[in-house]
């Protein structure tokens, strides 16, 4: 069955302290992992796709990593606007499956 | 240019009732999902509509659960008969094409149902 687990289920940092978040999965036939953050009250606006083990992303403070079995994201010198829940995504054929997300508050 | 809009923002039914949530996804976009977000839980797949092709309902939680998409853009969810553990929020989301791998989905707003 494909699931997907997100690890912690949440994180309180202090500015700057840089952390990561997990993202295991397992998948019949992996087409894409996706990041997603998404703020109260609104939707998950994409962050980063990945496709293939070794492959890394960055964009400003974040940057995502995948392996065969998980994906991190990683949240350097982190400010209170990234504050928000992070979610992880698989996609074994048309449909997105999601984790229960990893909600990060950054403290000033 | 616009984004995936989605109404009504909010929702509130009694029991028994049915509900109708609207999605405008993005201009060009040939791909269109429905998925649902119930607190504390991640959001679960409804349906998939992808240009002419017969949808993917195999998400879809019940008989109750209906969906369509006219004219390869607009999309109708609806709930027959809601009951209270429908409440949640229903999100739409759109992309280029369907079946490249690495497609990116772009999500509306949601709009939250609430069945009391």
């Amino acid at each position: 069955e494909d699931q997907v687990t997100q690890s912690p289920e949440a994180l309180r940092l202090q500015e700057g302290e840089s952390s990561s978040l997990n993202c295991s999965y397992t998948v019949s036939g992996l087409r894409g992992l996706f990041w997603y953050r998404q703020d109260p009250g609104k939707g998950p606006e994409f962050l980063f796709t990945l496709y293939s083990a070794g492959e890394e992303k960055e964009k400003e403070r974040l940057k995502a990593t995948l392996t065969k079995k998980e994906s991190f994201l990683h949240i350097t010198a982190p400010k209170p606007e990234d504050s928000a829940t992070y979610l992880c995504a698989v996609r074994p054929q048309n449909k997105l499956i999601f984790g229960t997300g990893t909600l990060l508050a950054v403290q000033p | 240019g616009a984004g995936v809009s989605q109404s009504p923002s909010n929702k509130v039914t009694e029991k028994g009732k049915d509900v109708e949530l609207r999605c405008d996804p993005i201009s060009g976009h040939t791909a269109l999902y429905w998925y649902r977000q119930s607190l504390g839980q991640g959001l679960e797949f409804l349906i998939y509509f992808q240009g002419n092709s017969a949808p993917d309902k195999s998400g879809l939680p019940s008989d109750r659960f209906s969906a369509e998409r006219t004219g390869g853009s607009v999309s109708t969810l609806t709930i027959q008969r809601t009951q209270q553990e429908d409440s949640a929020v229903y999100l739409c989301a759109s992309s280029l094409v369907g079946f490249t791998p690495s497609i990116e989905q772009y999500f509306g707003p949601g709009t939250r149902l609430t069945v009391t």
